[in-house]
């Protein structure tokens, strides 16, 4: 199947500072990609919807500007956590659509601690 | 959001027992996928059921898109220690849109 990969697979930083986490479809073109959010023990919680070449669609209750997103490339979206904070400690997923199928695969995830 | 009815919630057997674990949905969809996610892992895709009626397999897996299109179901026969995880049914839509996730079955298999 197709590949998706994440970095970085895990991060500890200190309360205030931002933190990158980058998506990329290793062996097939995305023009759309999607960020969830996991709790323990919990399903997946879908963020935001990340477009090539434009804005972001952000979920209900999320902040665009706590979470920023960038689709730089057909093959590459990033989300930035922008003044961490504790609440913030969680596990992020990232997710690229094959066009076409209805088929979507999954990086490996990105657990997040923020002291 | 959304959310389809997955069940059960969770799951303890023998190992070598076969497994069925299902998913209902209000709406119709175009595709029912299935994956399995470890601990500290990405979900991983096991199944995708393109077709109403659709029953595949892969390996000891067979999952069933039904001919509603508002269900879904998959067996694990024979389970083994490794089938240990969460499984994770979802409904999608062909194109760019979310998909559609059920709460998750977690199996725990007794050696």
């Amino acid at each position: 199947g197709a590949v998706v990969s994440q970095h970085p697979s895990w991060v500890i930083c200190k309360s205030g500072t931002s933190v990158k986490i980058e998506c990329r479809s290793l062996d097939f073109q995305a023009t759309t990609m999607f960020w969830y959010r996991q709790f323990p023990k919990q399903s997946l919680m879908l963020m935001a919807t990340s477009n090539e070449g434009s804005k972001a669609t952000y979920e209900q209750g999320v902040e665009k500007d706590k979470f920023l997103i960038n689709h730089a490339s057909l093959t590459l979206s990033t989300l930035t956590v922008t003044s961490a904070h504790p609440e913030d400690s969680s596990f992020y997923i990232c997710s690229a659509p094959v066009w076409g199928t209805g088929t979507q695969y999954f990086g490996p995830g990105t657990r997040l601690l923020v002291l | 959001g959304q959310q389809l009815n997955q069940s059960p919630q969770s799951m303890f057997i023998q190992e070598g027992e076969d497994v069925s674990m299902n998913c209902t949905s209000s709406s119709i969809f175009n595709t029912w996928l299935w994956y399995k996610q470890d601990p500290g892992e990405g979900p991983v895709l096991l199944i995708a059921l393109y077709k109403a009626g659709e029953l595949t397999s892969n390996g000891r897996l067979t999952a069933q898109f039904g001919i509603t299109r508002k269900d879904s179901f998959l067996n694990i026969s024979a389970s083994i220690p490794s089938d240990v995880g969460i499984y994770f049914c979802a409904g999608g839509n062909s194109g760019n849109t979310p998909l559609v996730f059920g709460k998750g079955t977690r199996l725990s298999v007794i050696a």
